[in-house]
């Protein structure tokens, strides 16, 4: 069954230094997402991205954060400046559709990002 | 603004026991609400999916329901088992939108 992946599955930095998180959507996918979950608290929408632009953020999403789609198979999610409380663990997903929601988001195993 | 509410006290229940998981929204009515499963350290996994205009929904052992006058939907897992101890996030969708927006979830576990 085809599955979201994500590297590293662990990822320690210093504050203030840029992480780079990958993942490979499933490949017949068109939307792709990123979510992060601080330990015990709520998985938290970040930005959700189509056809090579961003289509949704949340306020969470400001100018250190940024998503690209470098190729036909890679999206990665950019921090520019690492801070303590950016640590979590960031999830990746994809769908067939978006802007509905009837269409169901497959989500990756995780990065767990440790800021330092 | 809208919020998913979810009894975040952990639900314990014997094995072969119908669970029962709340999930409360305030405000407007969401077209739609999902269901995921959360196991600890993965991402959520898709479970069920529940129009406003669907009273219930049924996939295997599972059921939810979807009450608009309480403003509540009900998840249920029949004849339980302990492999489905796991944490519970209900979930809600805009229409037109991709967010989706979780809350803090229920942890079931069930005892053998």
């Amino acid at each position: 069954e085809p599955e979201v992946t994500q590297t590293p599955s662990h990822q320690v930095t210093q504050m203030g230094q840029e992480v780079i998180l990958r993942c490979v959507p499933i490949s017949n996918h068109l939307y792709f997402y990123w979510y992060r979950q601080i330990l015990g608290q709520k998985v938290e929408f970040l930005v959700s991205f189509y056809n090579n632009e961003i289509s949704e953020k949340s306020e969470i999403f400001d100018d250190q954060f940024s998503v690209e789609r470098p190729d036909g198979s890679n999206f990665t999610l950019k921090i520019r400046s690492t801070k303590l409380e950016d640590s979590a663990m960031y999830f990746c997903a994809s769908s067939e559709e978006g802007g509905h929601p009837a269409y169901e988001q497959y989500f990756g195993p995780g990065t767990r990002l440790t800021v330092t | 603004s809208q919020k998913i509410e979810q009894n975040s006290e952990a639900l314990n229940i014997q094995e072969g026991k119908t669970a029962t998981l709340t999930c409360n929204y305030t405000n407007y009515s969401p077209a739609y609400l999902q269901w995921y499963r959360q196991d600890p350290g993965r991402g959520p996994v898709f479970l069920l999916l529940i129009r406003e205009n669907e009273k219930e929904k049924r996939k295997e052992r599972l059921k939810v329901t979807f009450d608009t006058t309480l403003k509540q939907s009900l998840f249920h897992i029949t004849a339980s088992q302990p492999a489905d101890s796991a944490t519970y996030l209900c979930a809600w969708v805009r229409g037109g939108y991709q967010k989706v927006t979780f809350g803090i979830g229920t942890k079931l576990q069930v005892i053998p």
